[in-house]
């Protein structure tokens, strides 16, 4: 079946910009995460979402970044007033519950300039 | 607070000799324990699990690890090295809830020798 699937795959913005980022999880998955890997770095935890509800913010890197779910289906990120520090992969996971497996999209690759 | 450390940012072997890579992890209750692969411009793969079944967990490609509650440690290993086993492997831990997602390490960089 299909995986997890992000959009879009690599995305250029100058700083200043805001970008919005797309993820559509495994249909049937209720878990939803999203994280940050930086260059040369692991993977850092951003949020998460059980459901449409995200119950916890505050892996959240700053105030302009910001989440959403609907329809327990797709989530976006949303990152405002990019920096260059915000240049990163971001990847998306979903799972049928929590503390399942994660299943992880291709990332979306983000260059502030 | 969780955390994870992998031992070498980059482990080199040389293709048909044994894989080891390590894994130590901090957590307050019972951990989940992952490792993930990623090979060059793709997504991580899920390559085992532990959720405190059985010790020794075989995943796919031939890796297994072994969770050491006493050296809390979660090392992977494979018996003889594959060229298409270079990639970056990631280990990584839950607690119990999943609030915090899954803690990750730095990754290591597996490199195979012809």
């Amino acid at each position: 079946g299909a995986g997890v699937s992000q959009s879009p795959s690599n995305k250029v913005t100058e700083k200043g910009k805001d970008v919005e980022l797309r993820c559509d999880p495994i249909s049937g998955h209720t878990a939803l995460y999203w994280y940050r890997q930086r260059l040369g770095q692991g993977l850092e935890f951003l949020i998460y979402f059980q459901g449409n509800s995200a119950p916890d913010k505050s892996g959240l890197p700053s105030d302009r970044f910001s989440a959403e779910r609907t329809g327990e289906s797709v989530s976006t990120l949303t990152i405002q007033r990019t920096q260059q520090e915000d240049s990163a992969v971001y990847l998306c996971a979903s799972s049928p519950k929590i503390l399942m497996e994660q299943y992880f999209g291709p990332g979306t690759r983000l260059t502030v300039t | 607070a969780q955390s994870v450390t992998q031992l070498g940012s980059h482990v080199s072997v040389s293709e048909g000799a044994l894989v080891l890579l390590r894994c130590n992890y901090s957590s307050s209750v019972p951990p989940y324990l992952f490792w993930y692969v990623q090979y060059p411009n793709q997504g991580l793969q899920l390559l085992l699990k532990y959720t405190s079944a059985a010790t020794l967990v075989k995943g796919i490609n031939g890796f297994e690890a072994e969770f050491k509650k006493s050296e809390t440690s979660f090392h992977l290993t494979k018996p003889s090295a594959h060229m298409s086993d270079a990639a970056e492997y990631f280990c990584a831990v839950s607690e119990g809830g999943g609030a915090d997602g899954l803690t990750f390490g730095k990754g290591t960089h597996l490199i195979i020798q012809p």
